[in-house]
């Protein structure tokens, strides 16, 4: 079973408002990501790191940031909020060399 | 530009029968992977498929590649209602990012 970890599991929060997704991981992967999901449609790359210090935008657009200071650490932020970002976003991690991506349990995120 | 495509993207079937759900992409890929999503839940890794004609199977699940033909399909064998959830295939090339399919929503009857 993969040990990734995501707070808040649910947020509702107001436009305008500024919110951090947390993601980490207890397996030292050096990769990881963050995808955005709407509900029954597919996962869109949005950020991907493959290691400290190292990040990178996806192939969709998005008005997140993303930082890497540490391994097990890779955190989203929205500094405004608006109610095109409700989703669930969904953070992974790999250990490079290997095929396996990992995910976790996801944040569903409603913007009001 | 890498394109992933799925069909169905729905399927309802009968406890006890067969079906198989497709997976085209776009350009050469060097892996294929088979995510369980079930409603509201993050992603479960089914299979990764790492050459031409590689078949992996696990319970009522099989899952196979064919890269020349940029297919990948995955059959249900005998459907129970515990199968019943989305399944996305998801490719990757060189730099290691997965493009994901458009998923098929499985719901099986009883």
């Amino acid at each position: 079973e993969a040990d990734i970890y995501q707070t808040p599991r649910y947020l509702v929060i107001g436009t305008g408002k500024k919110i951090t997704l947390e993601c980490s991981q207890t397996m030292g992967h050096d990769k990881m990501y963050w995808y955005q999901q709407d509900p029954g449609m597919e996962l869109h790359l949005i950020h991907y790191s493959y290691g400290v210090n190292s990040t990178e935008k996806g192939d969709l657009s998005s008005e997140s940031t993303v930082s890497r200071i540490r391994t097990e650490h890779f955190p989203l932020t929205l500094e405004s909020a608006r109610p095109s970002h409700t989703s669930q976003y969904l953070c992974a991690s790999r250990r490079g060399g290997s095929y396996e991506q990992y995910f976790g349990p996801g944040t569903r995120l409603t913007v009001t | 530009e890498l394109k992933v495509e799925q069909n169905p993207l729905f399927l309802s079937m009968q406890e006890g029968k067969n079906y198989t759900i497709y997976c085209n992409y776009s350009t050469t890929s060097d892996r294929l992977y088979w995510y369980r999503q079930d409603p509201g839940k993050s992603l479960e890794s089914l299979f990764v498929l790492l050459s031409n004609g590689a078949v992996k199977q696990e319970g009522r699940l099989m899952a196979s590649l064919d890269t020349k033909a940029r297919l990948s399909t995955l059959h249900i064998t005998a459907a129970v209602h515990d199968l019943s959830a989305t399944y996305f295939c998801a490719v990757s090339f060189g730099n290691e990012k997965l493009t994901f399919g458009t998923g098929t929503r499985l719901t099986i009857i009883p």
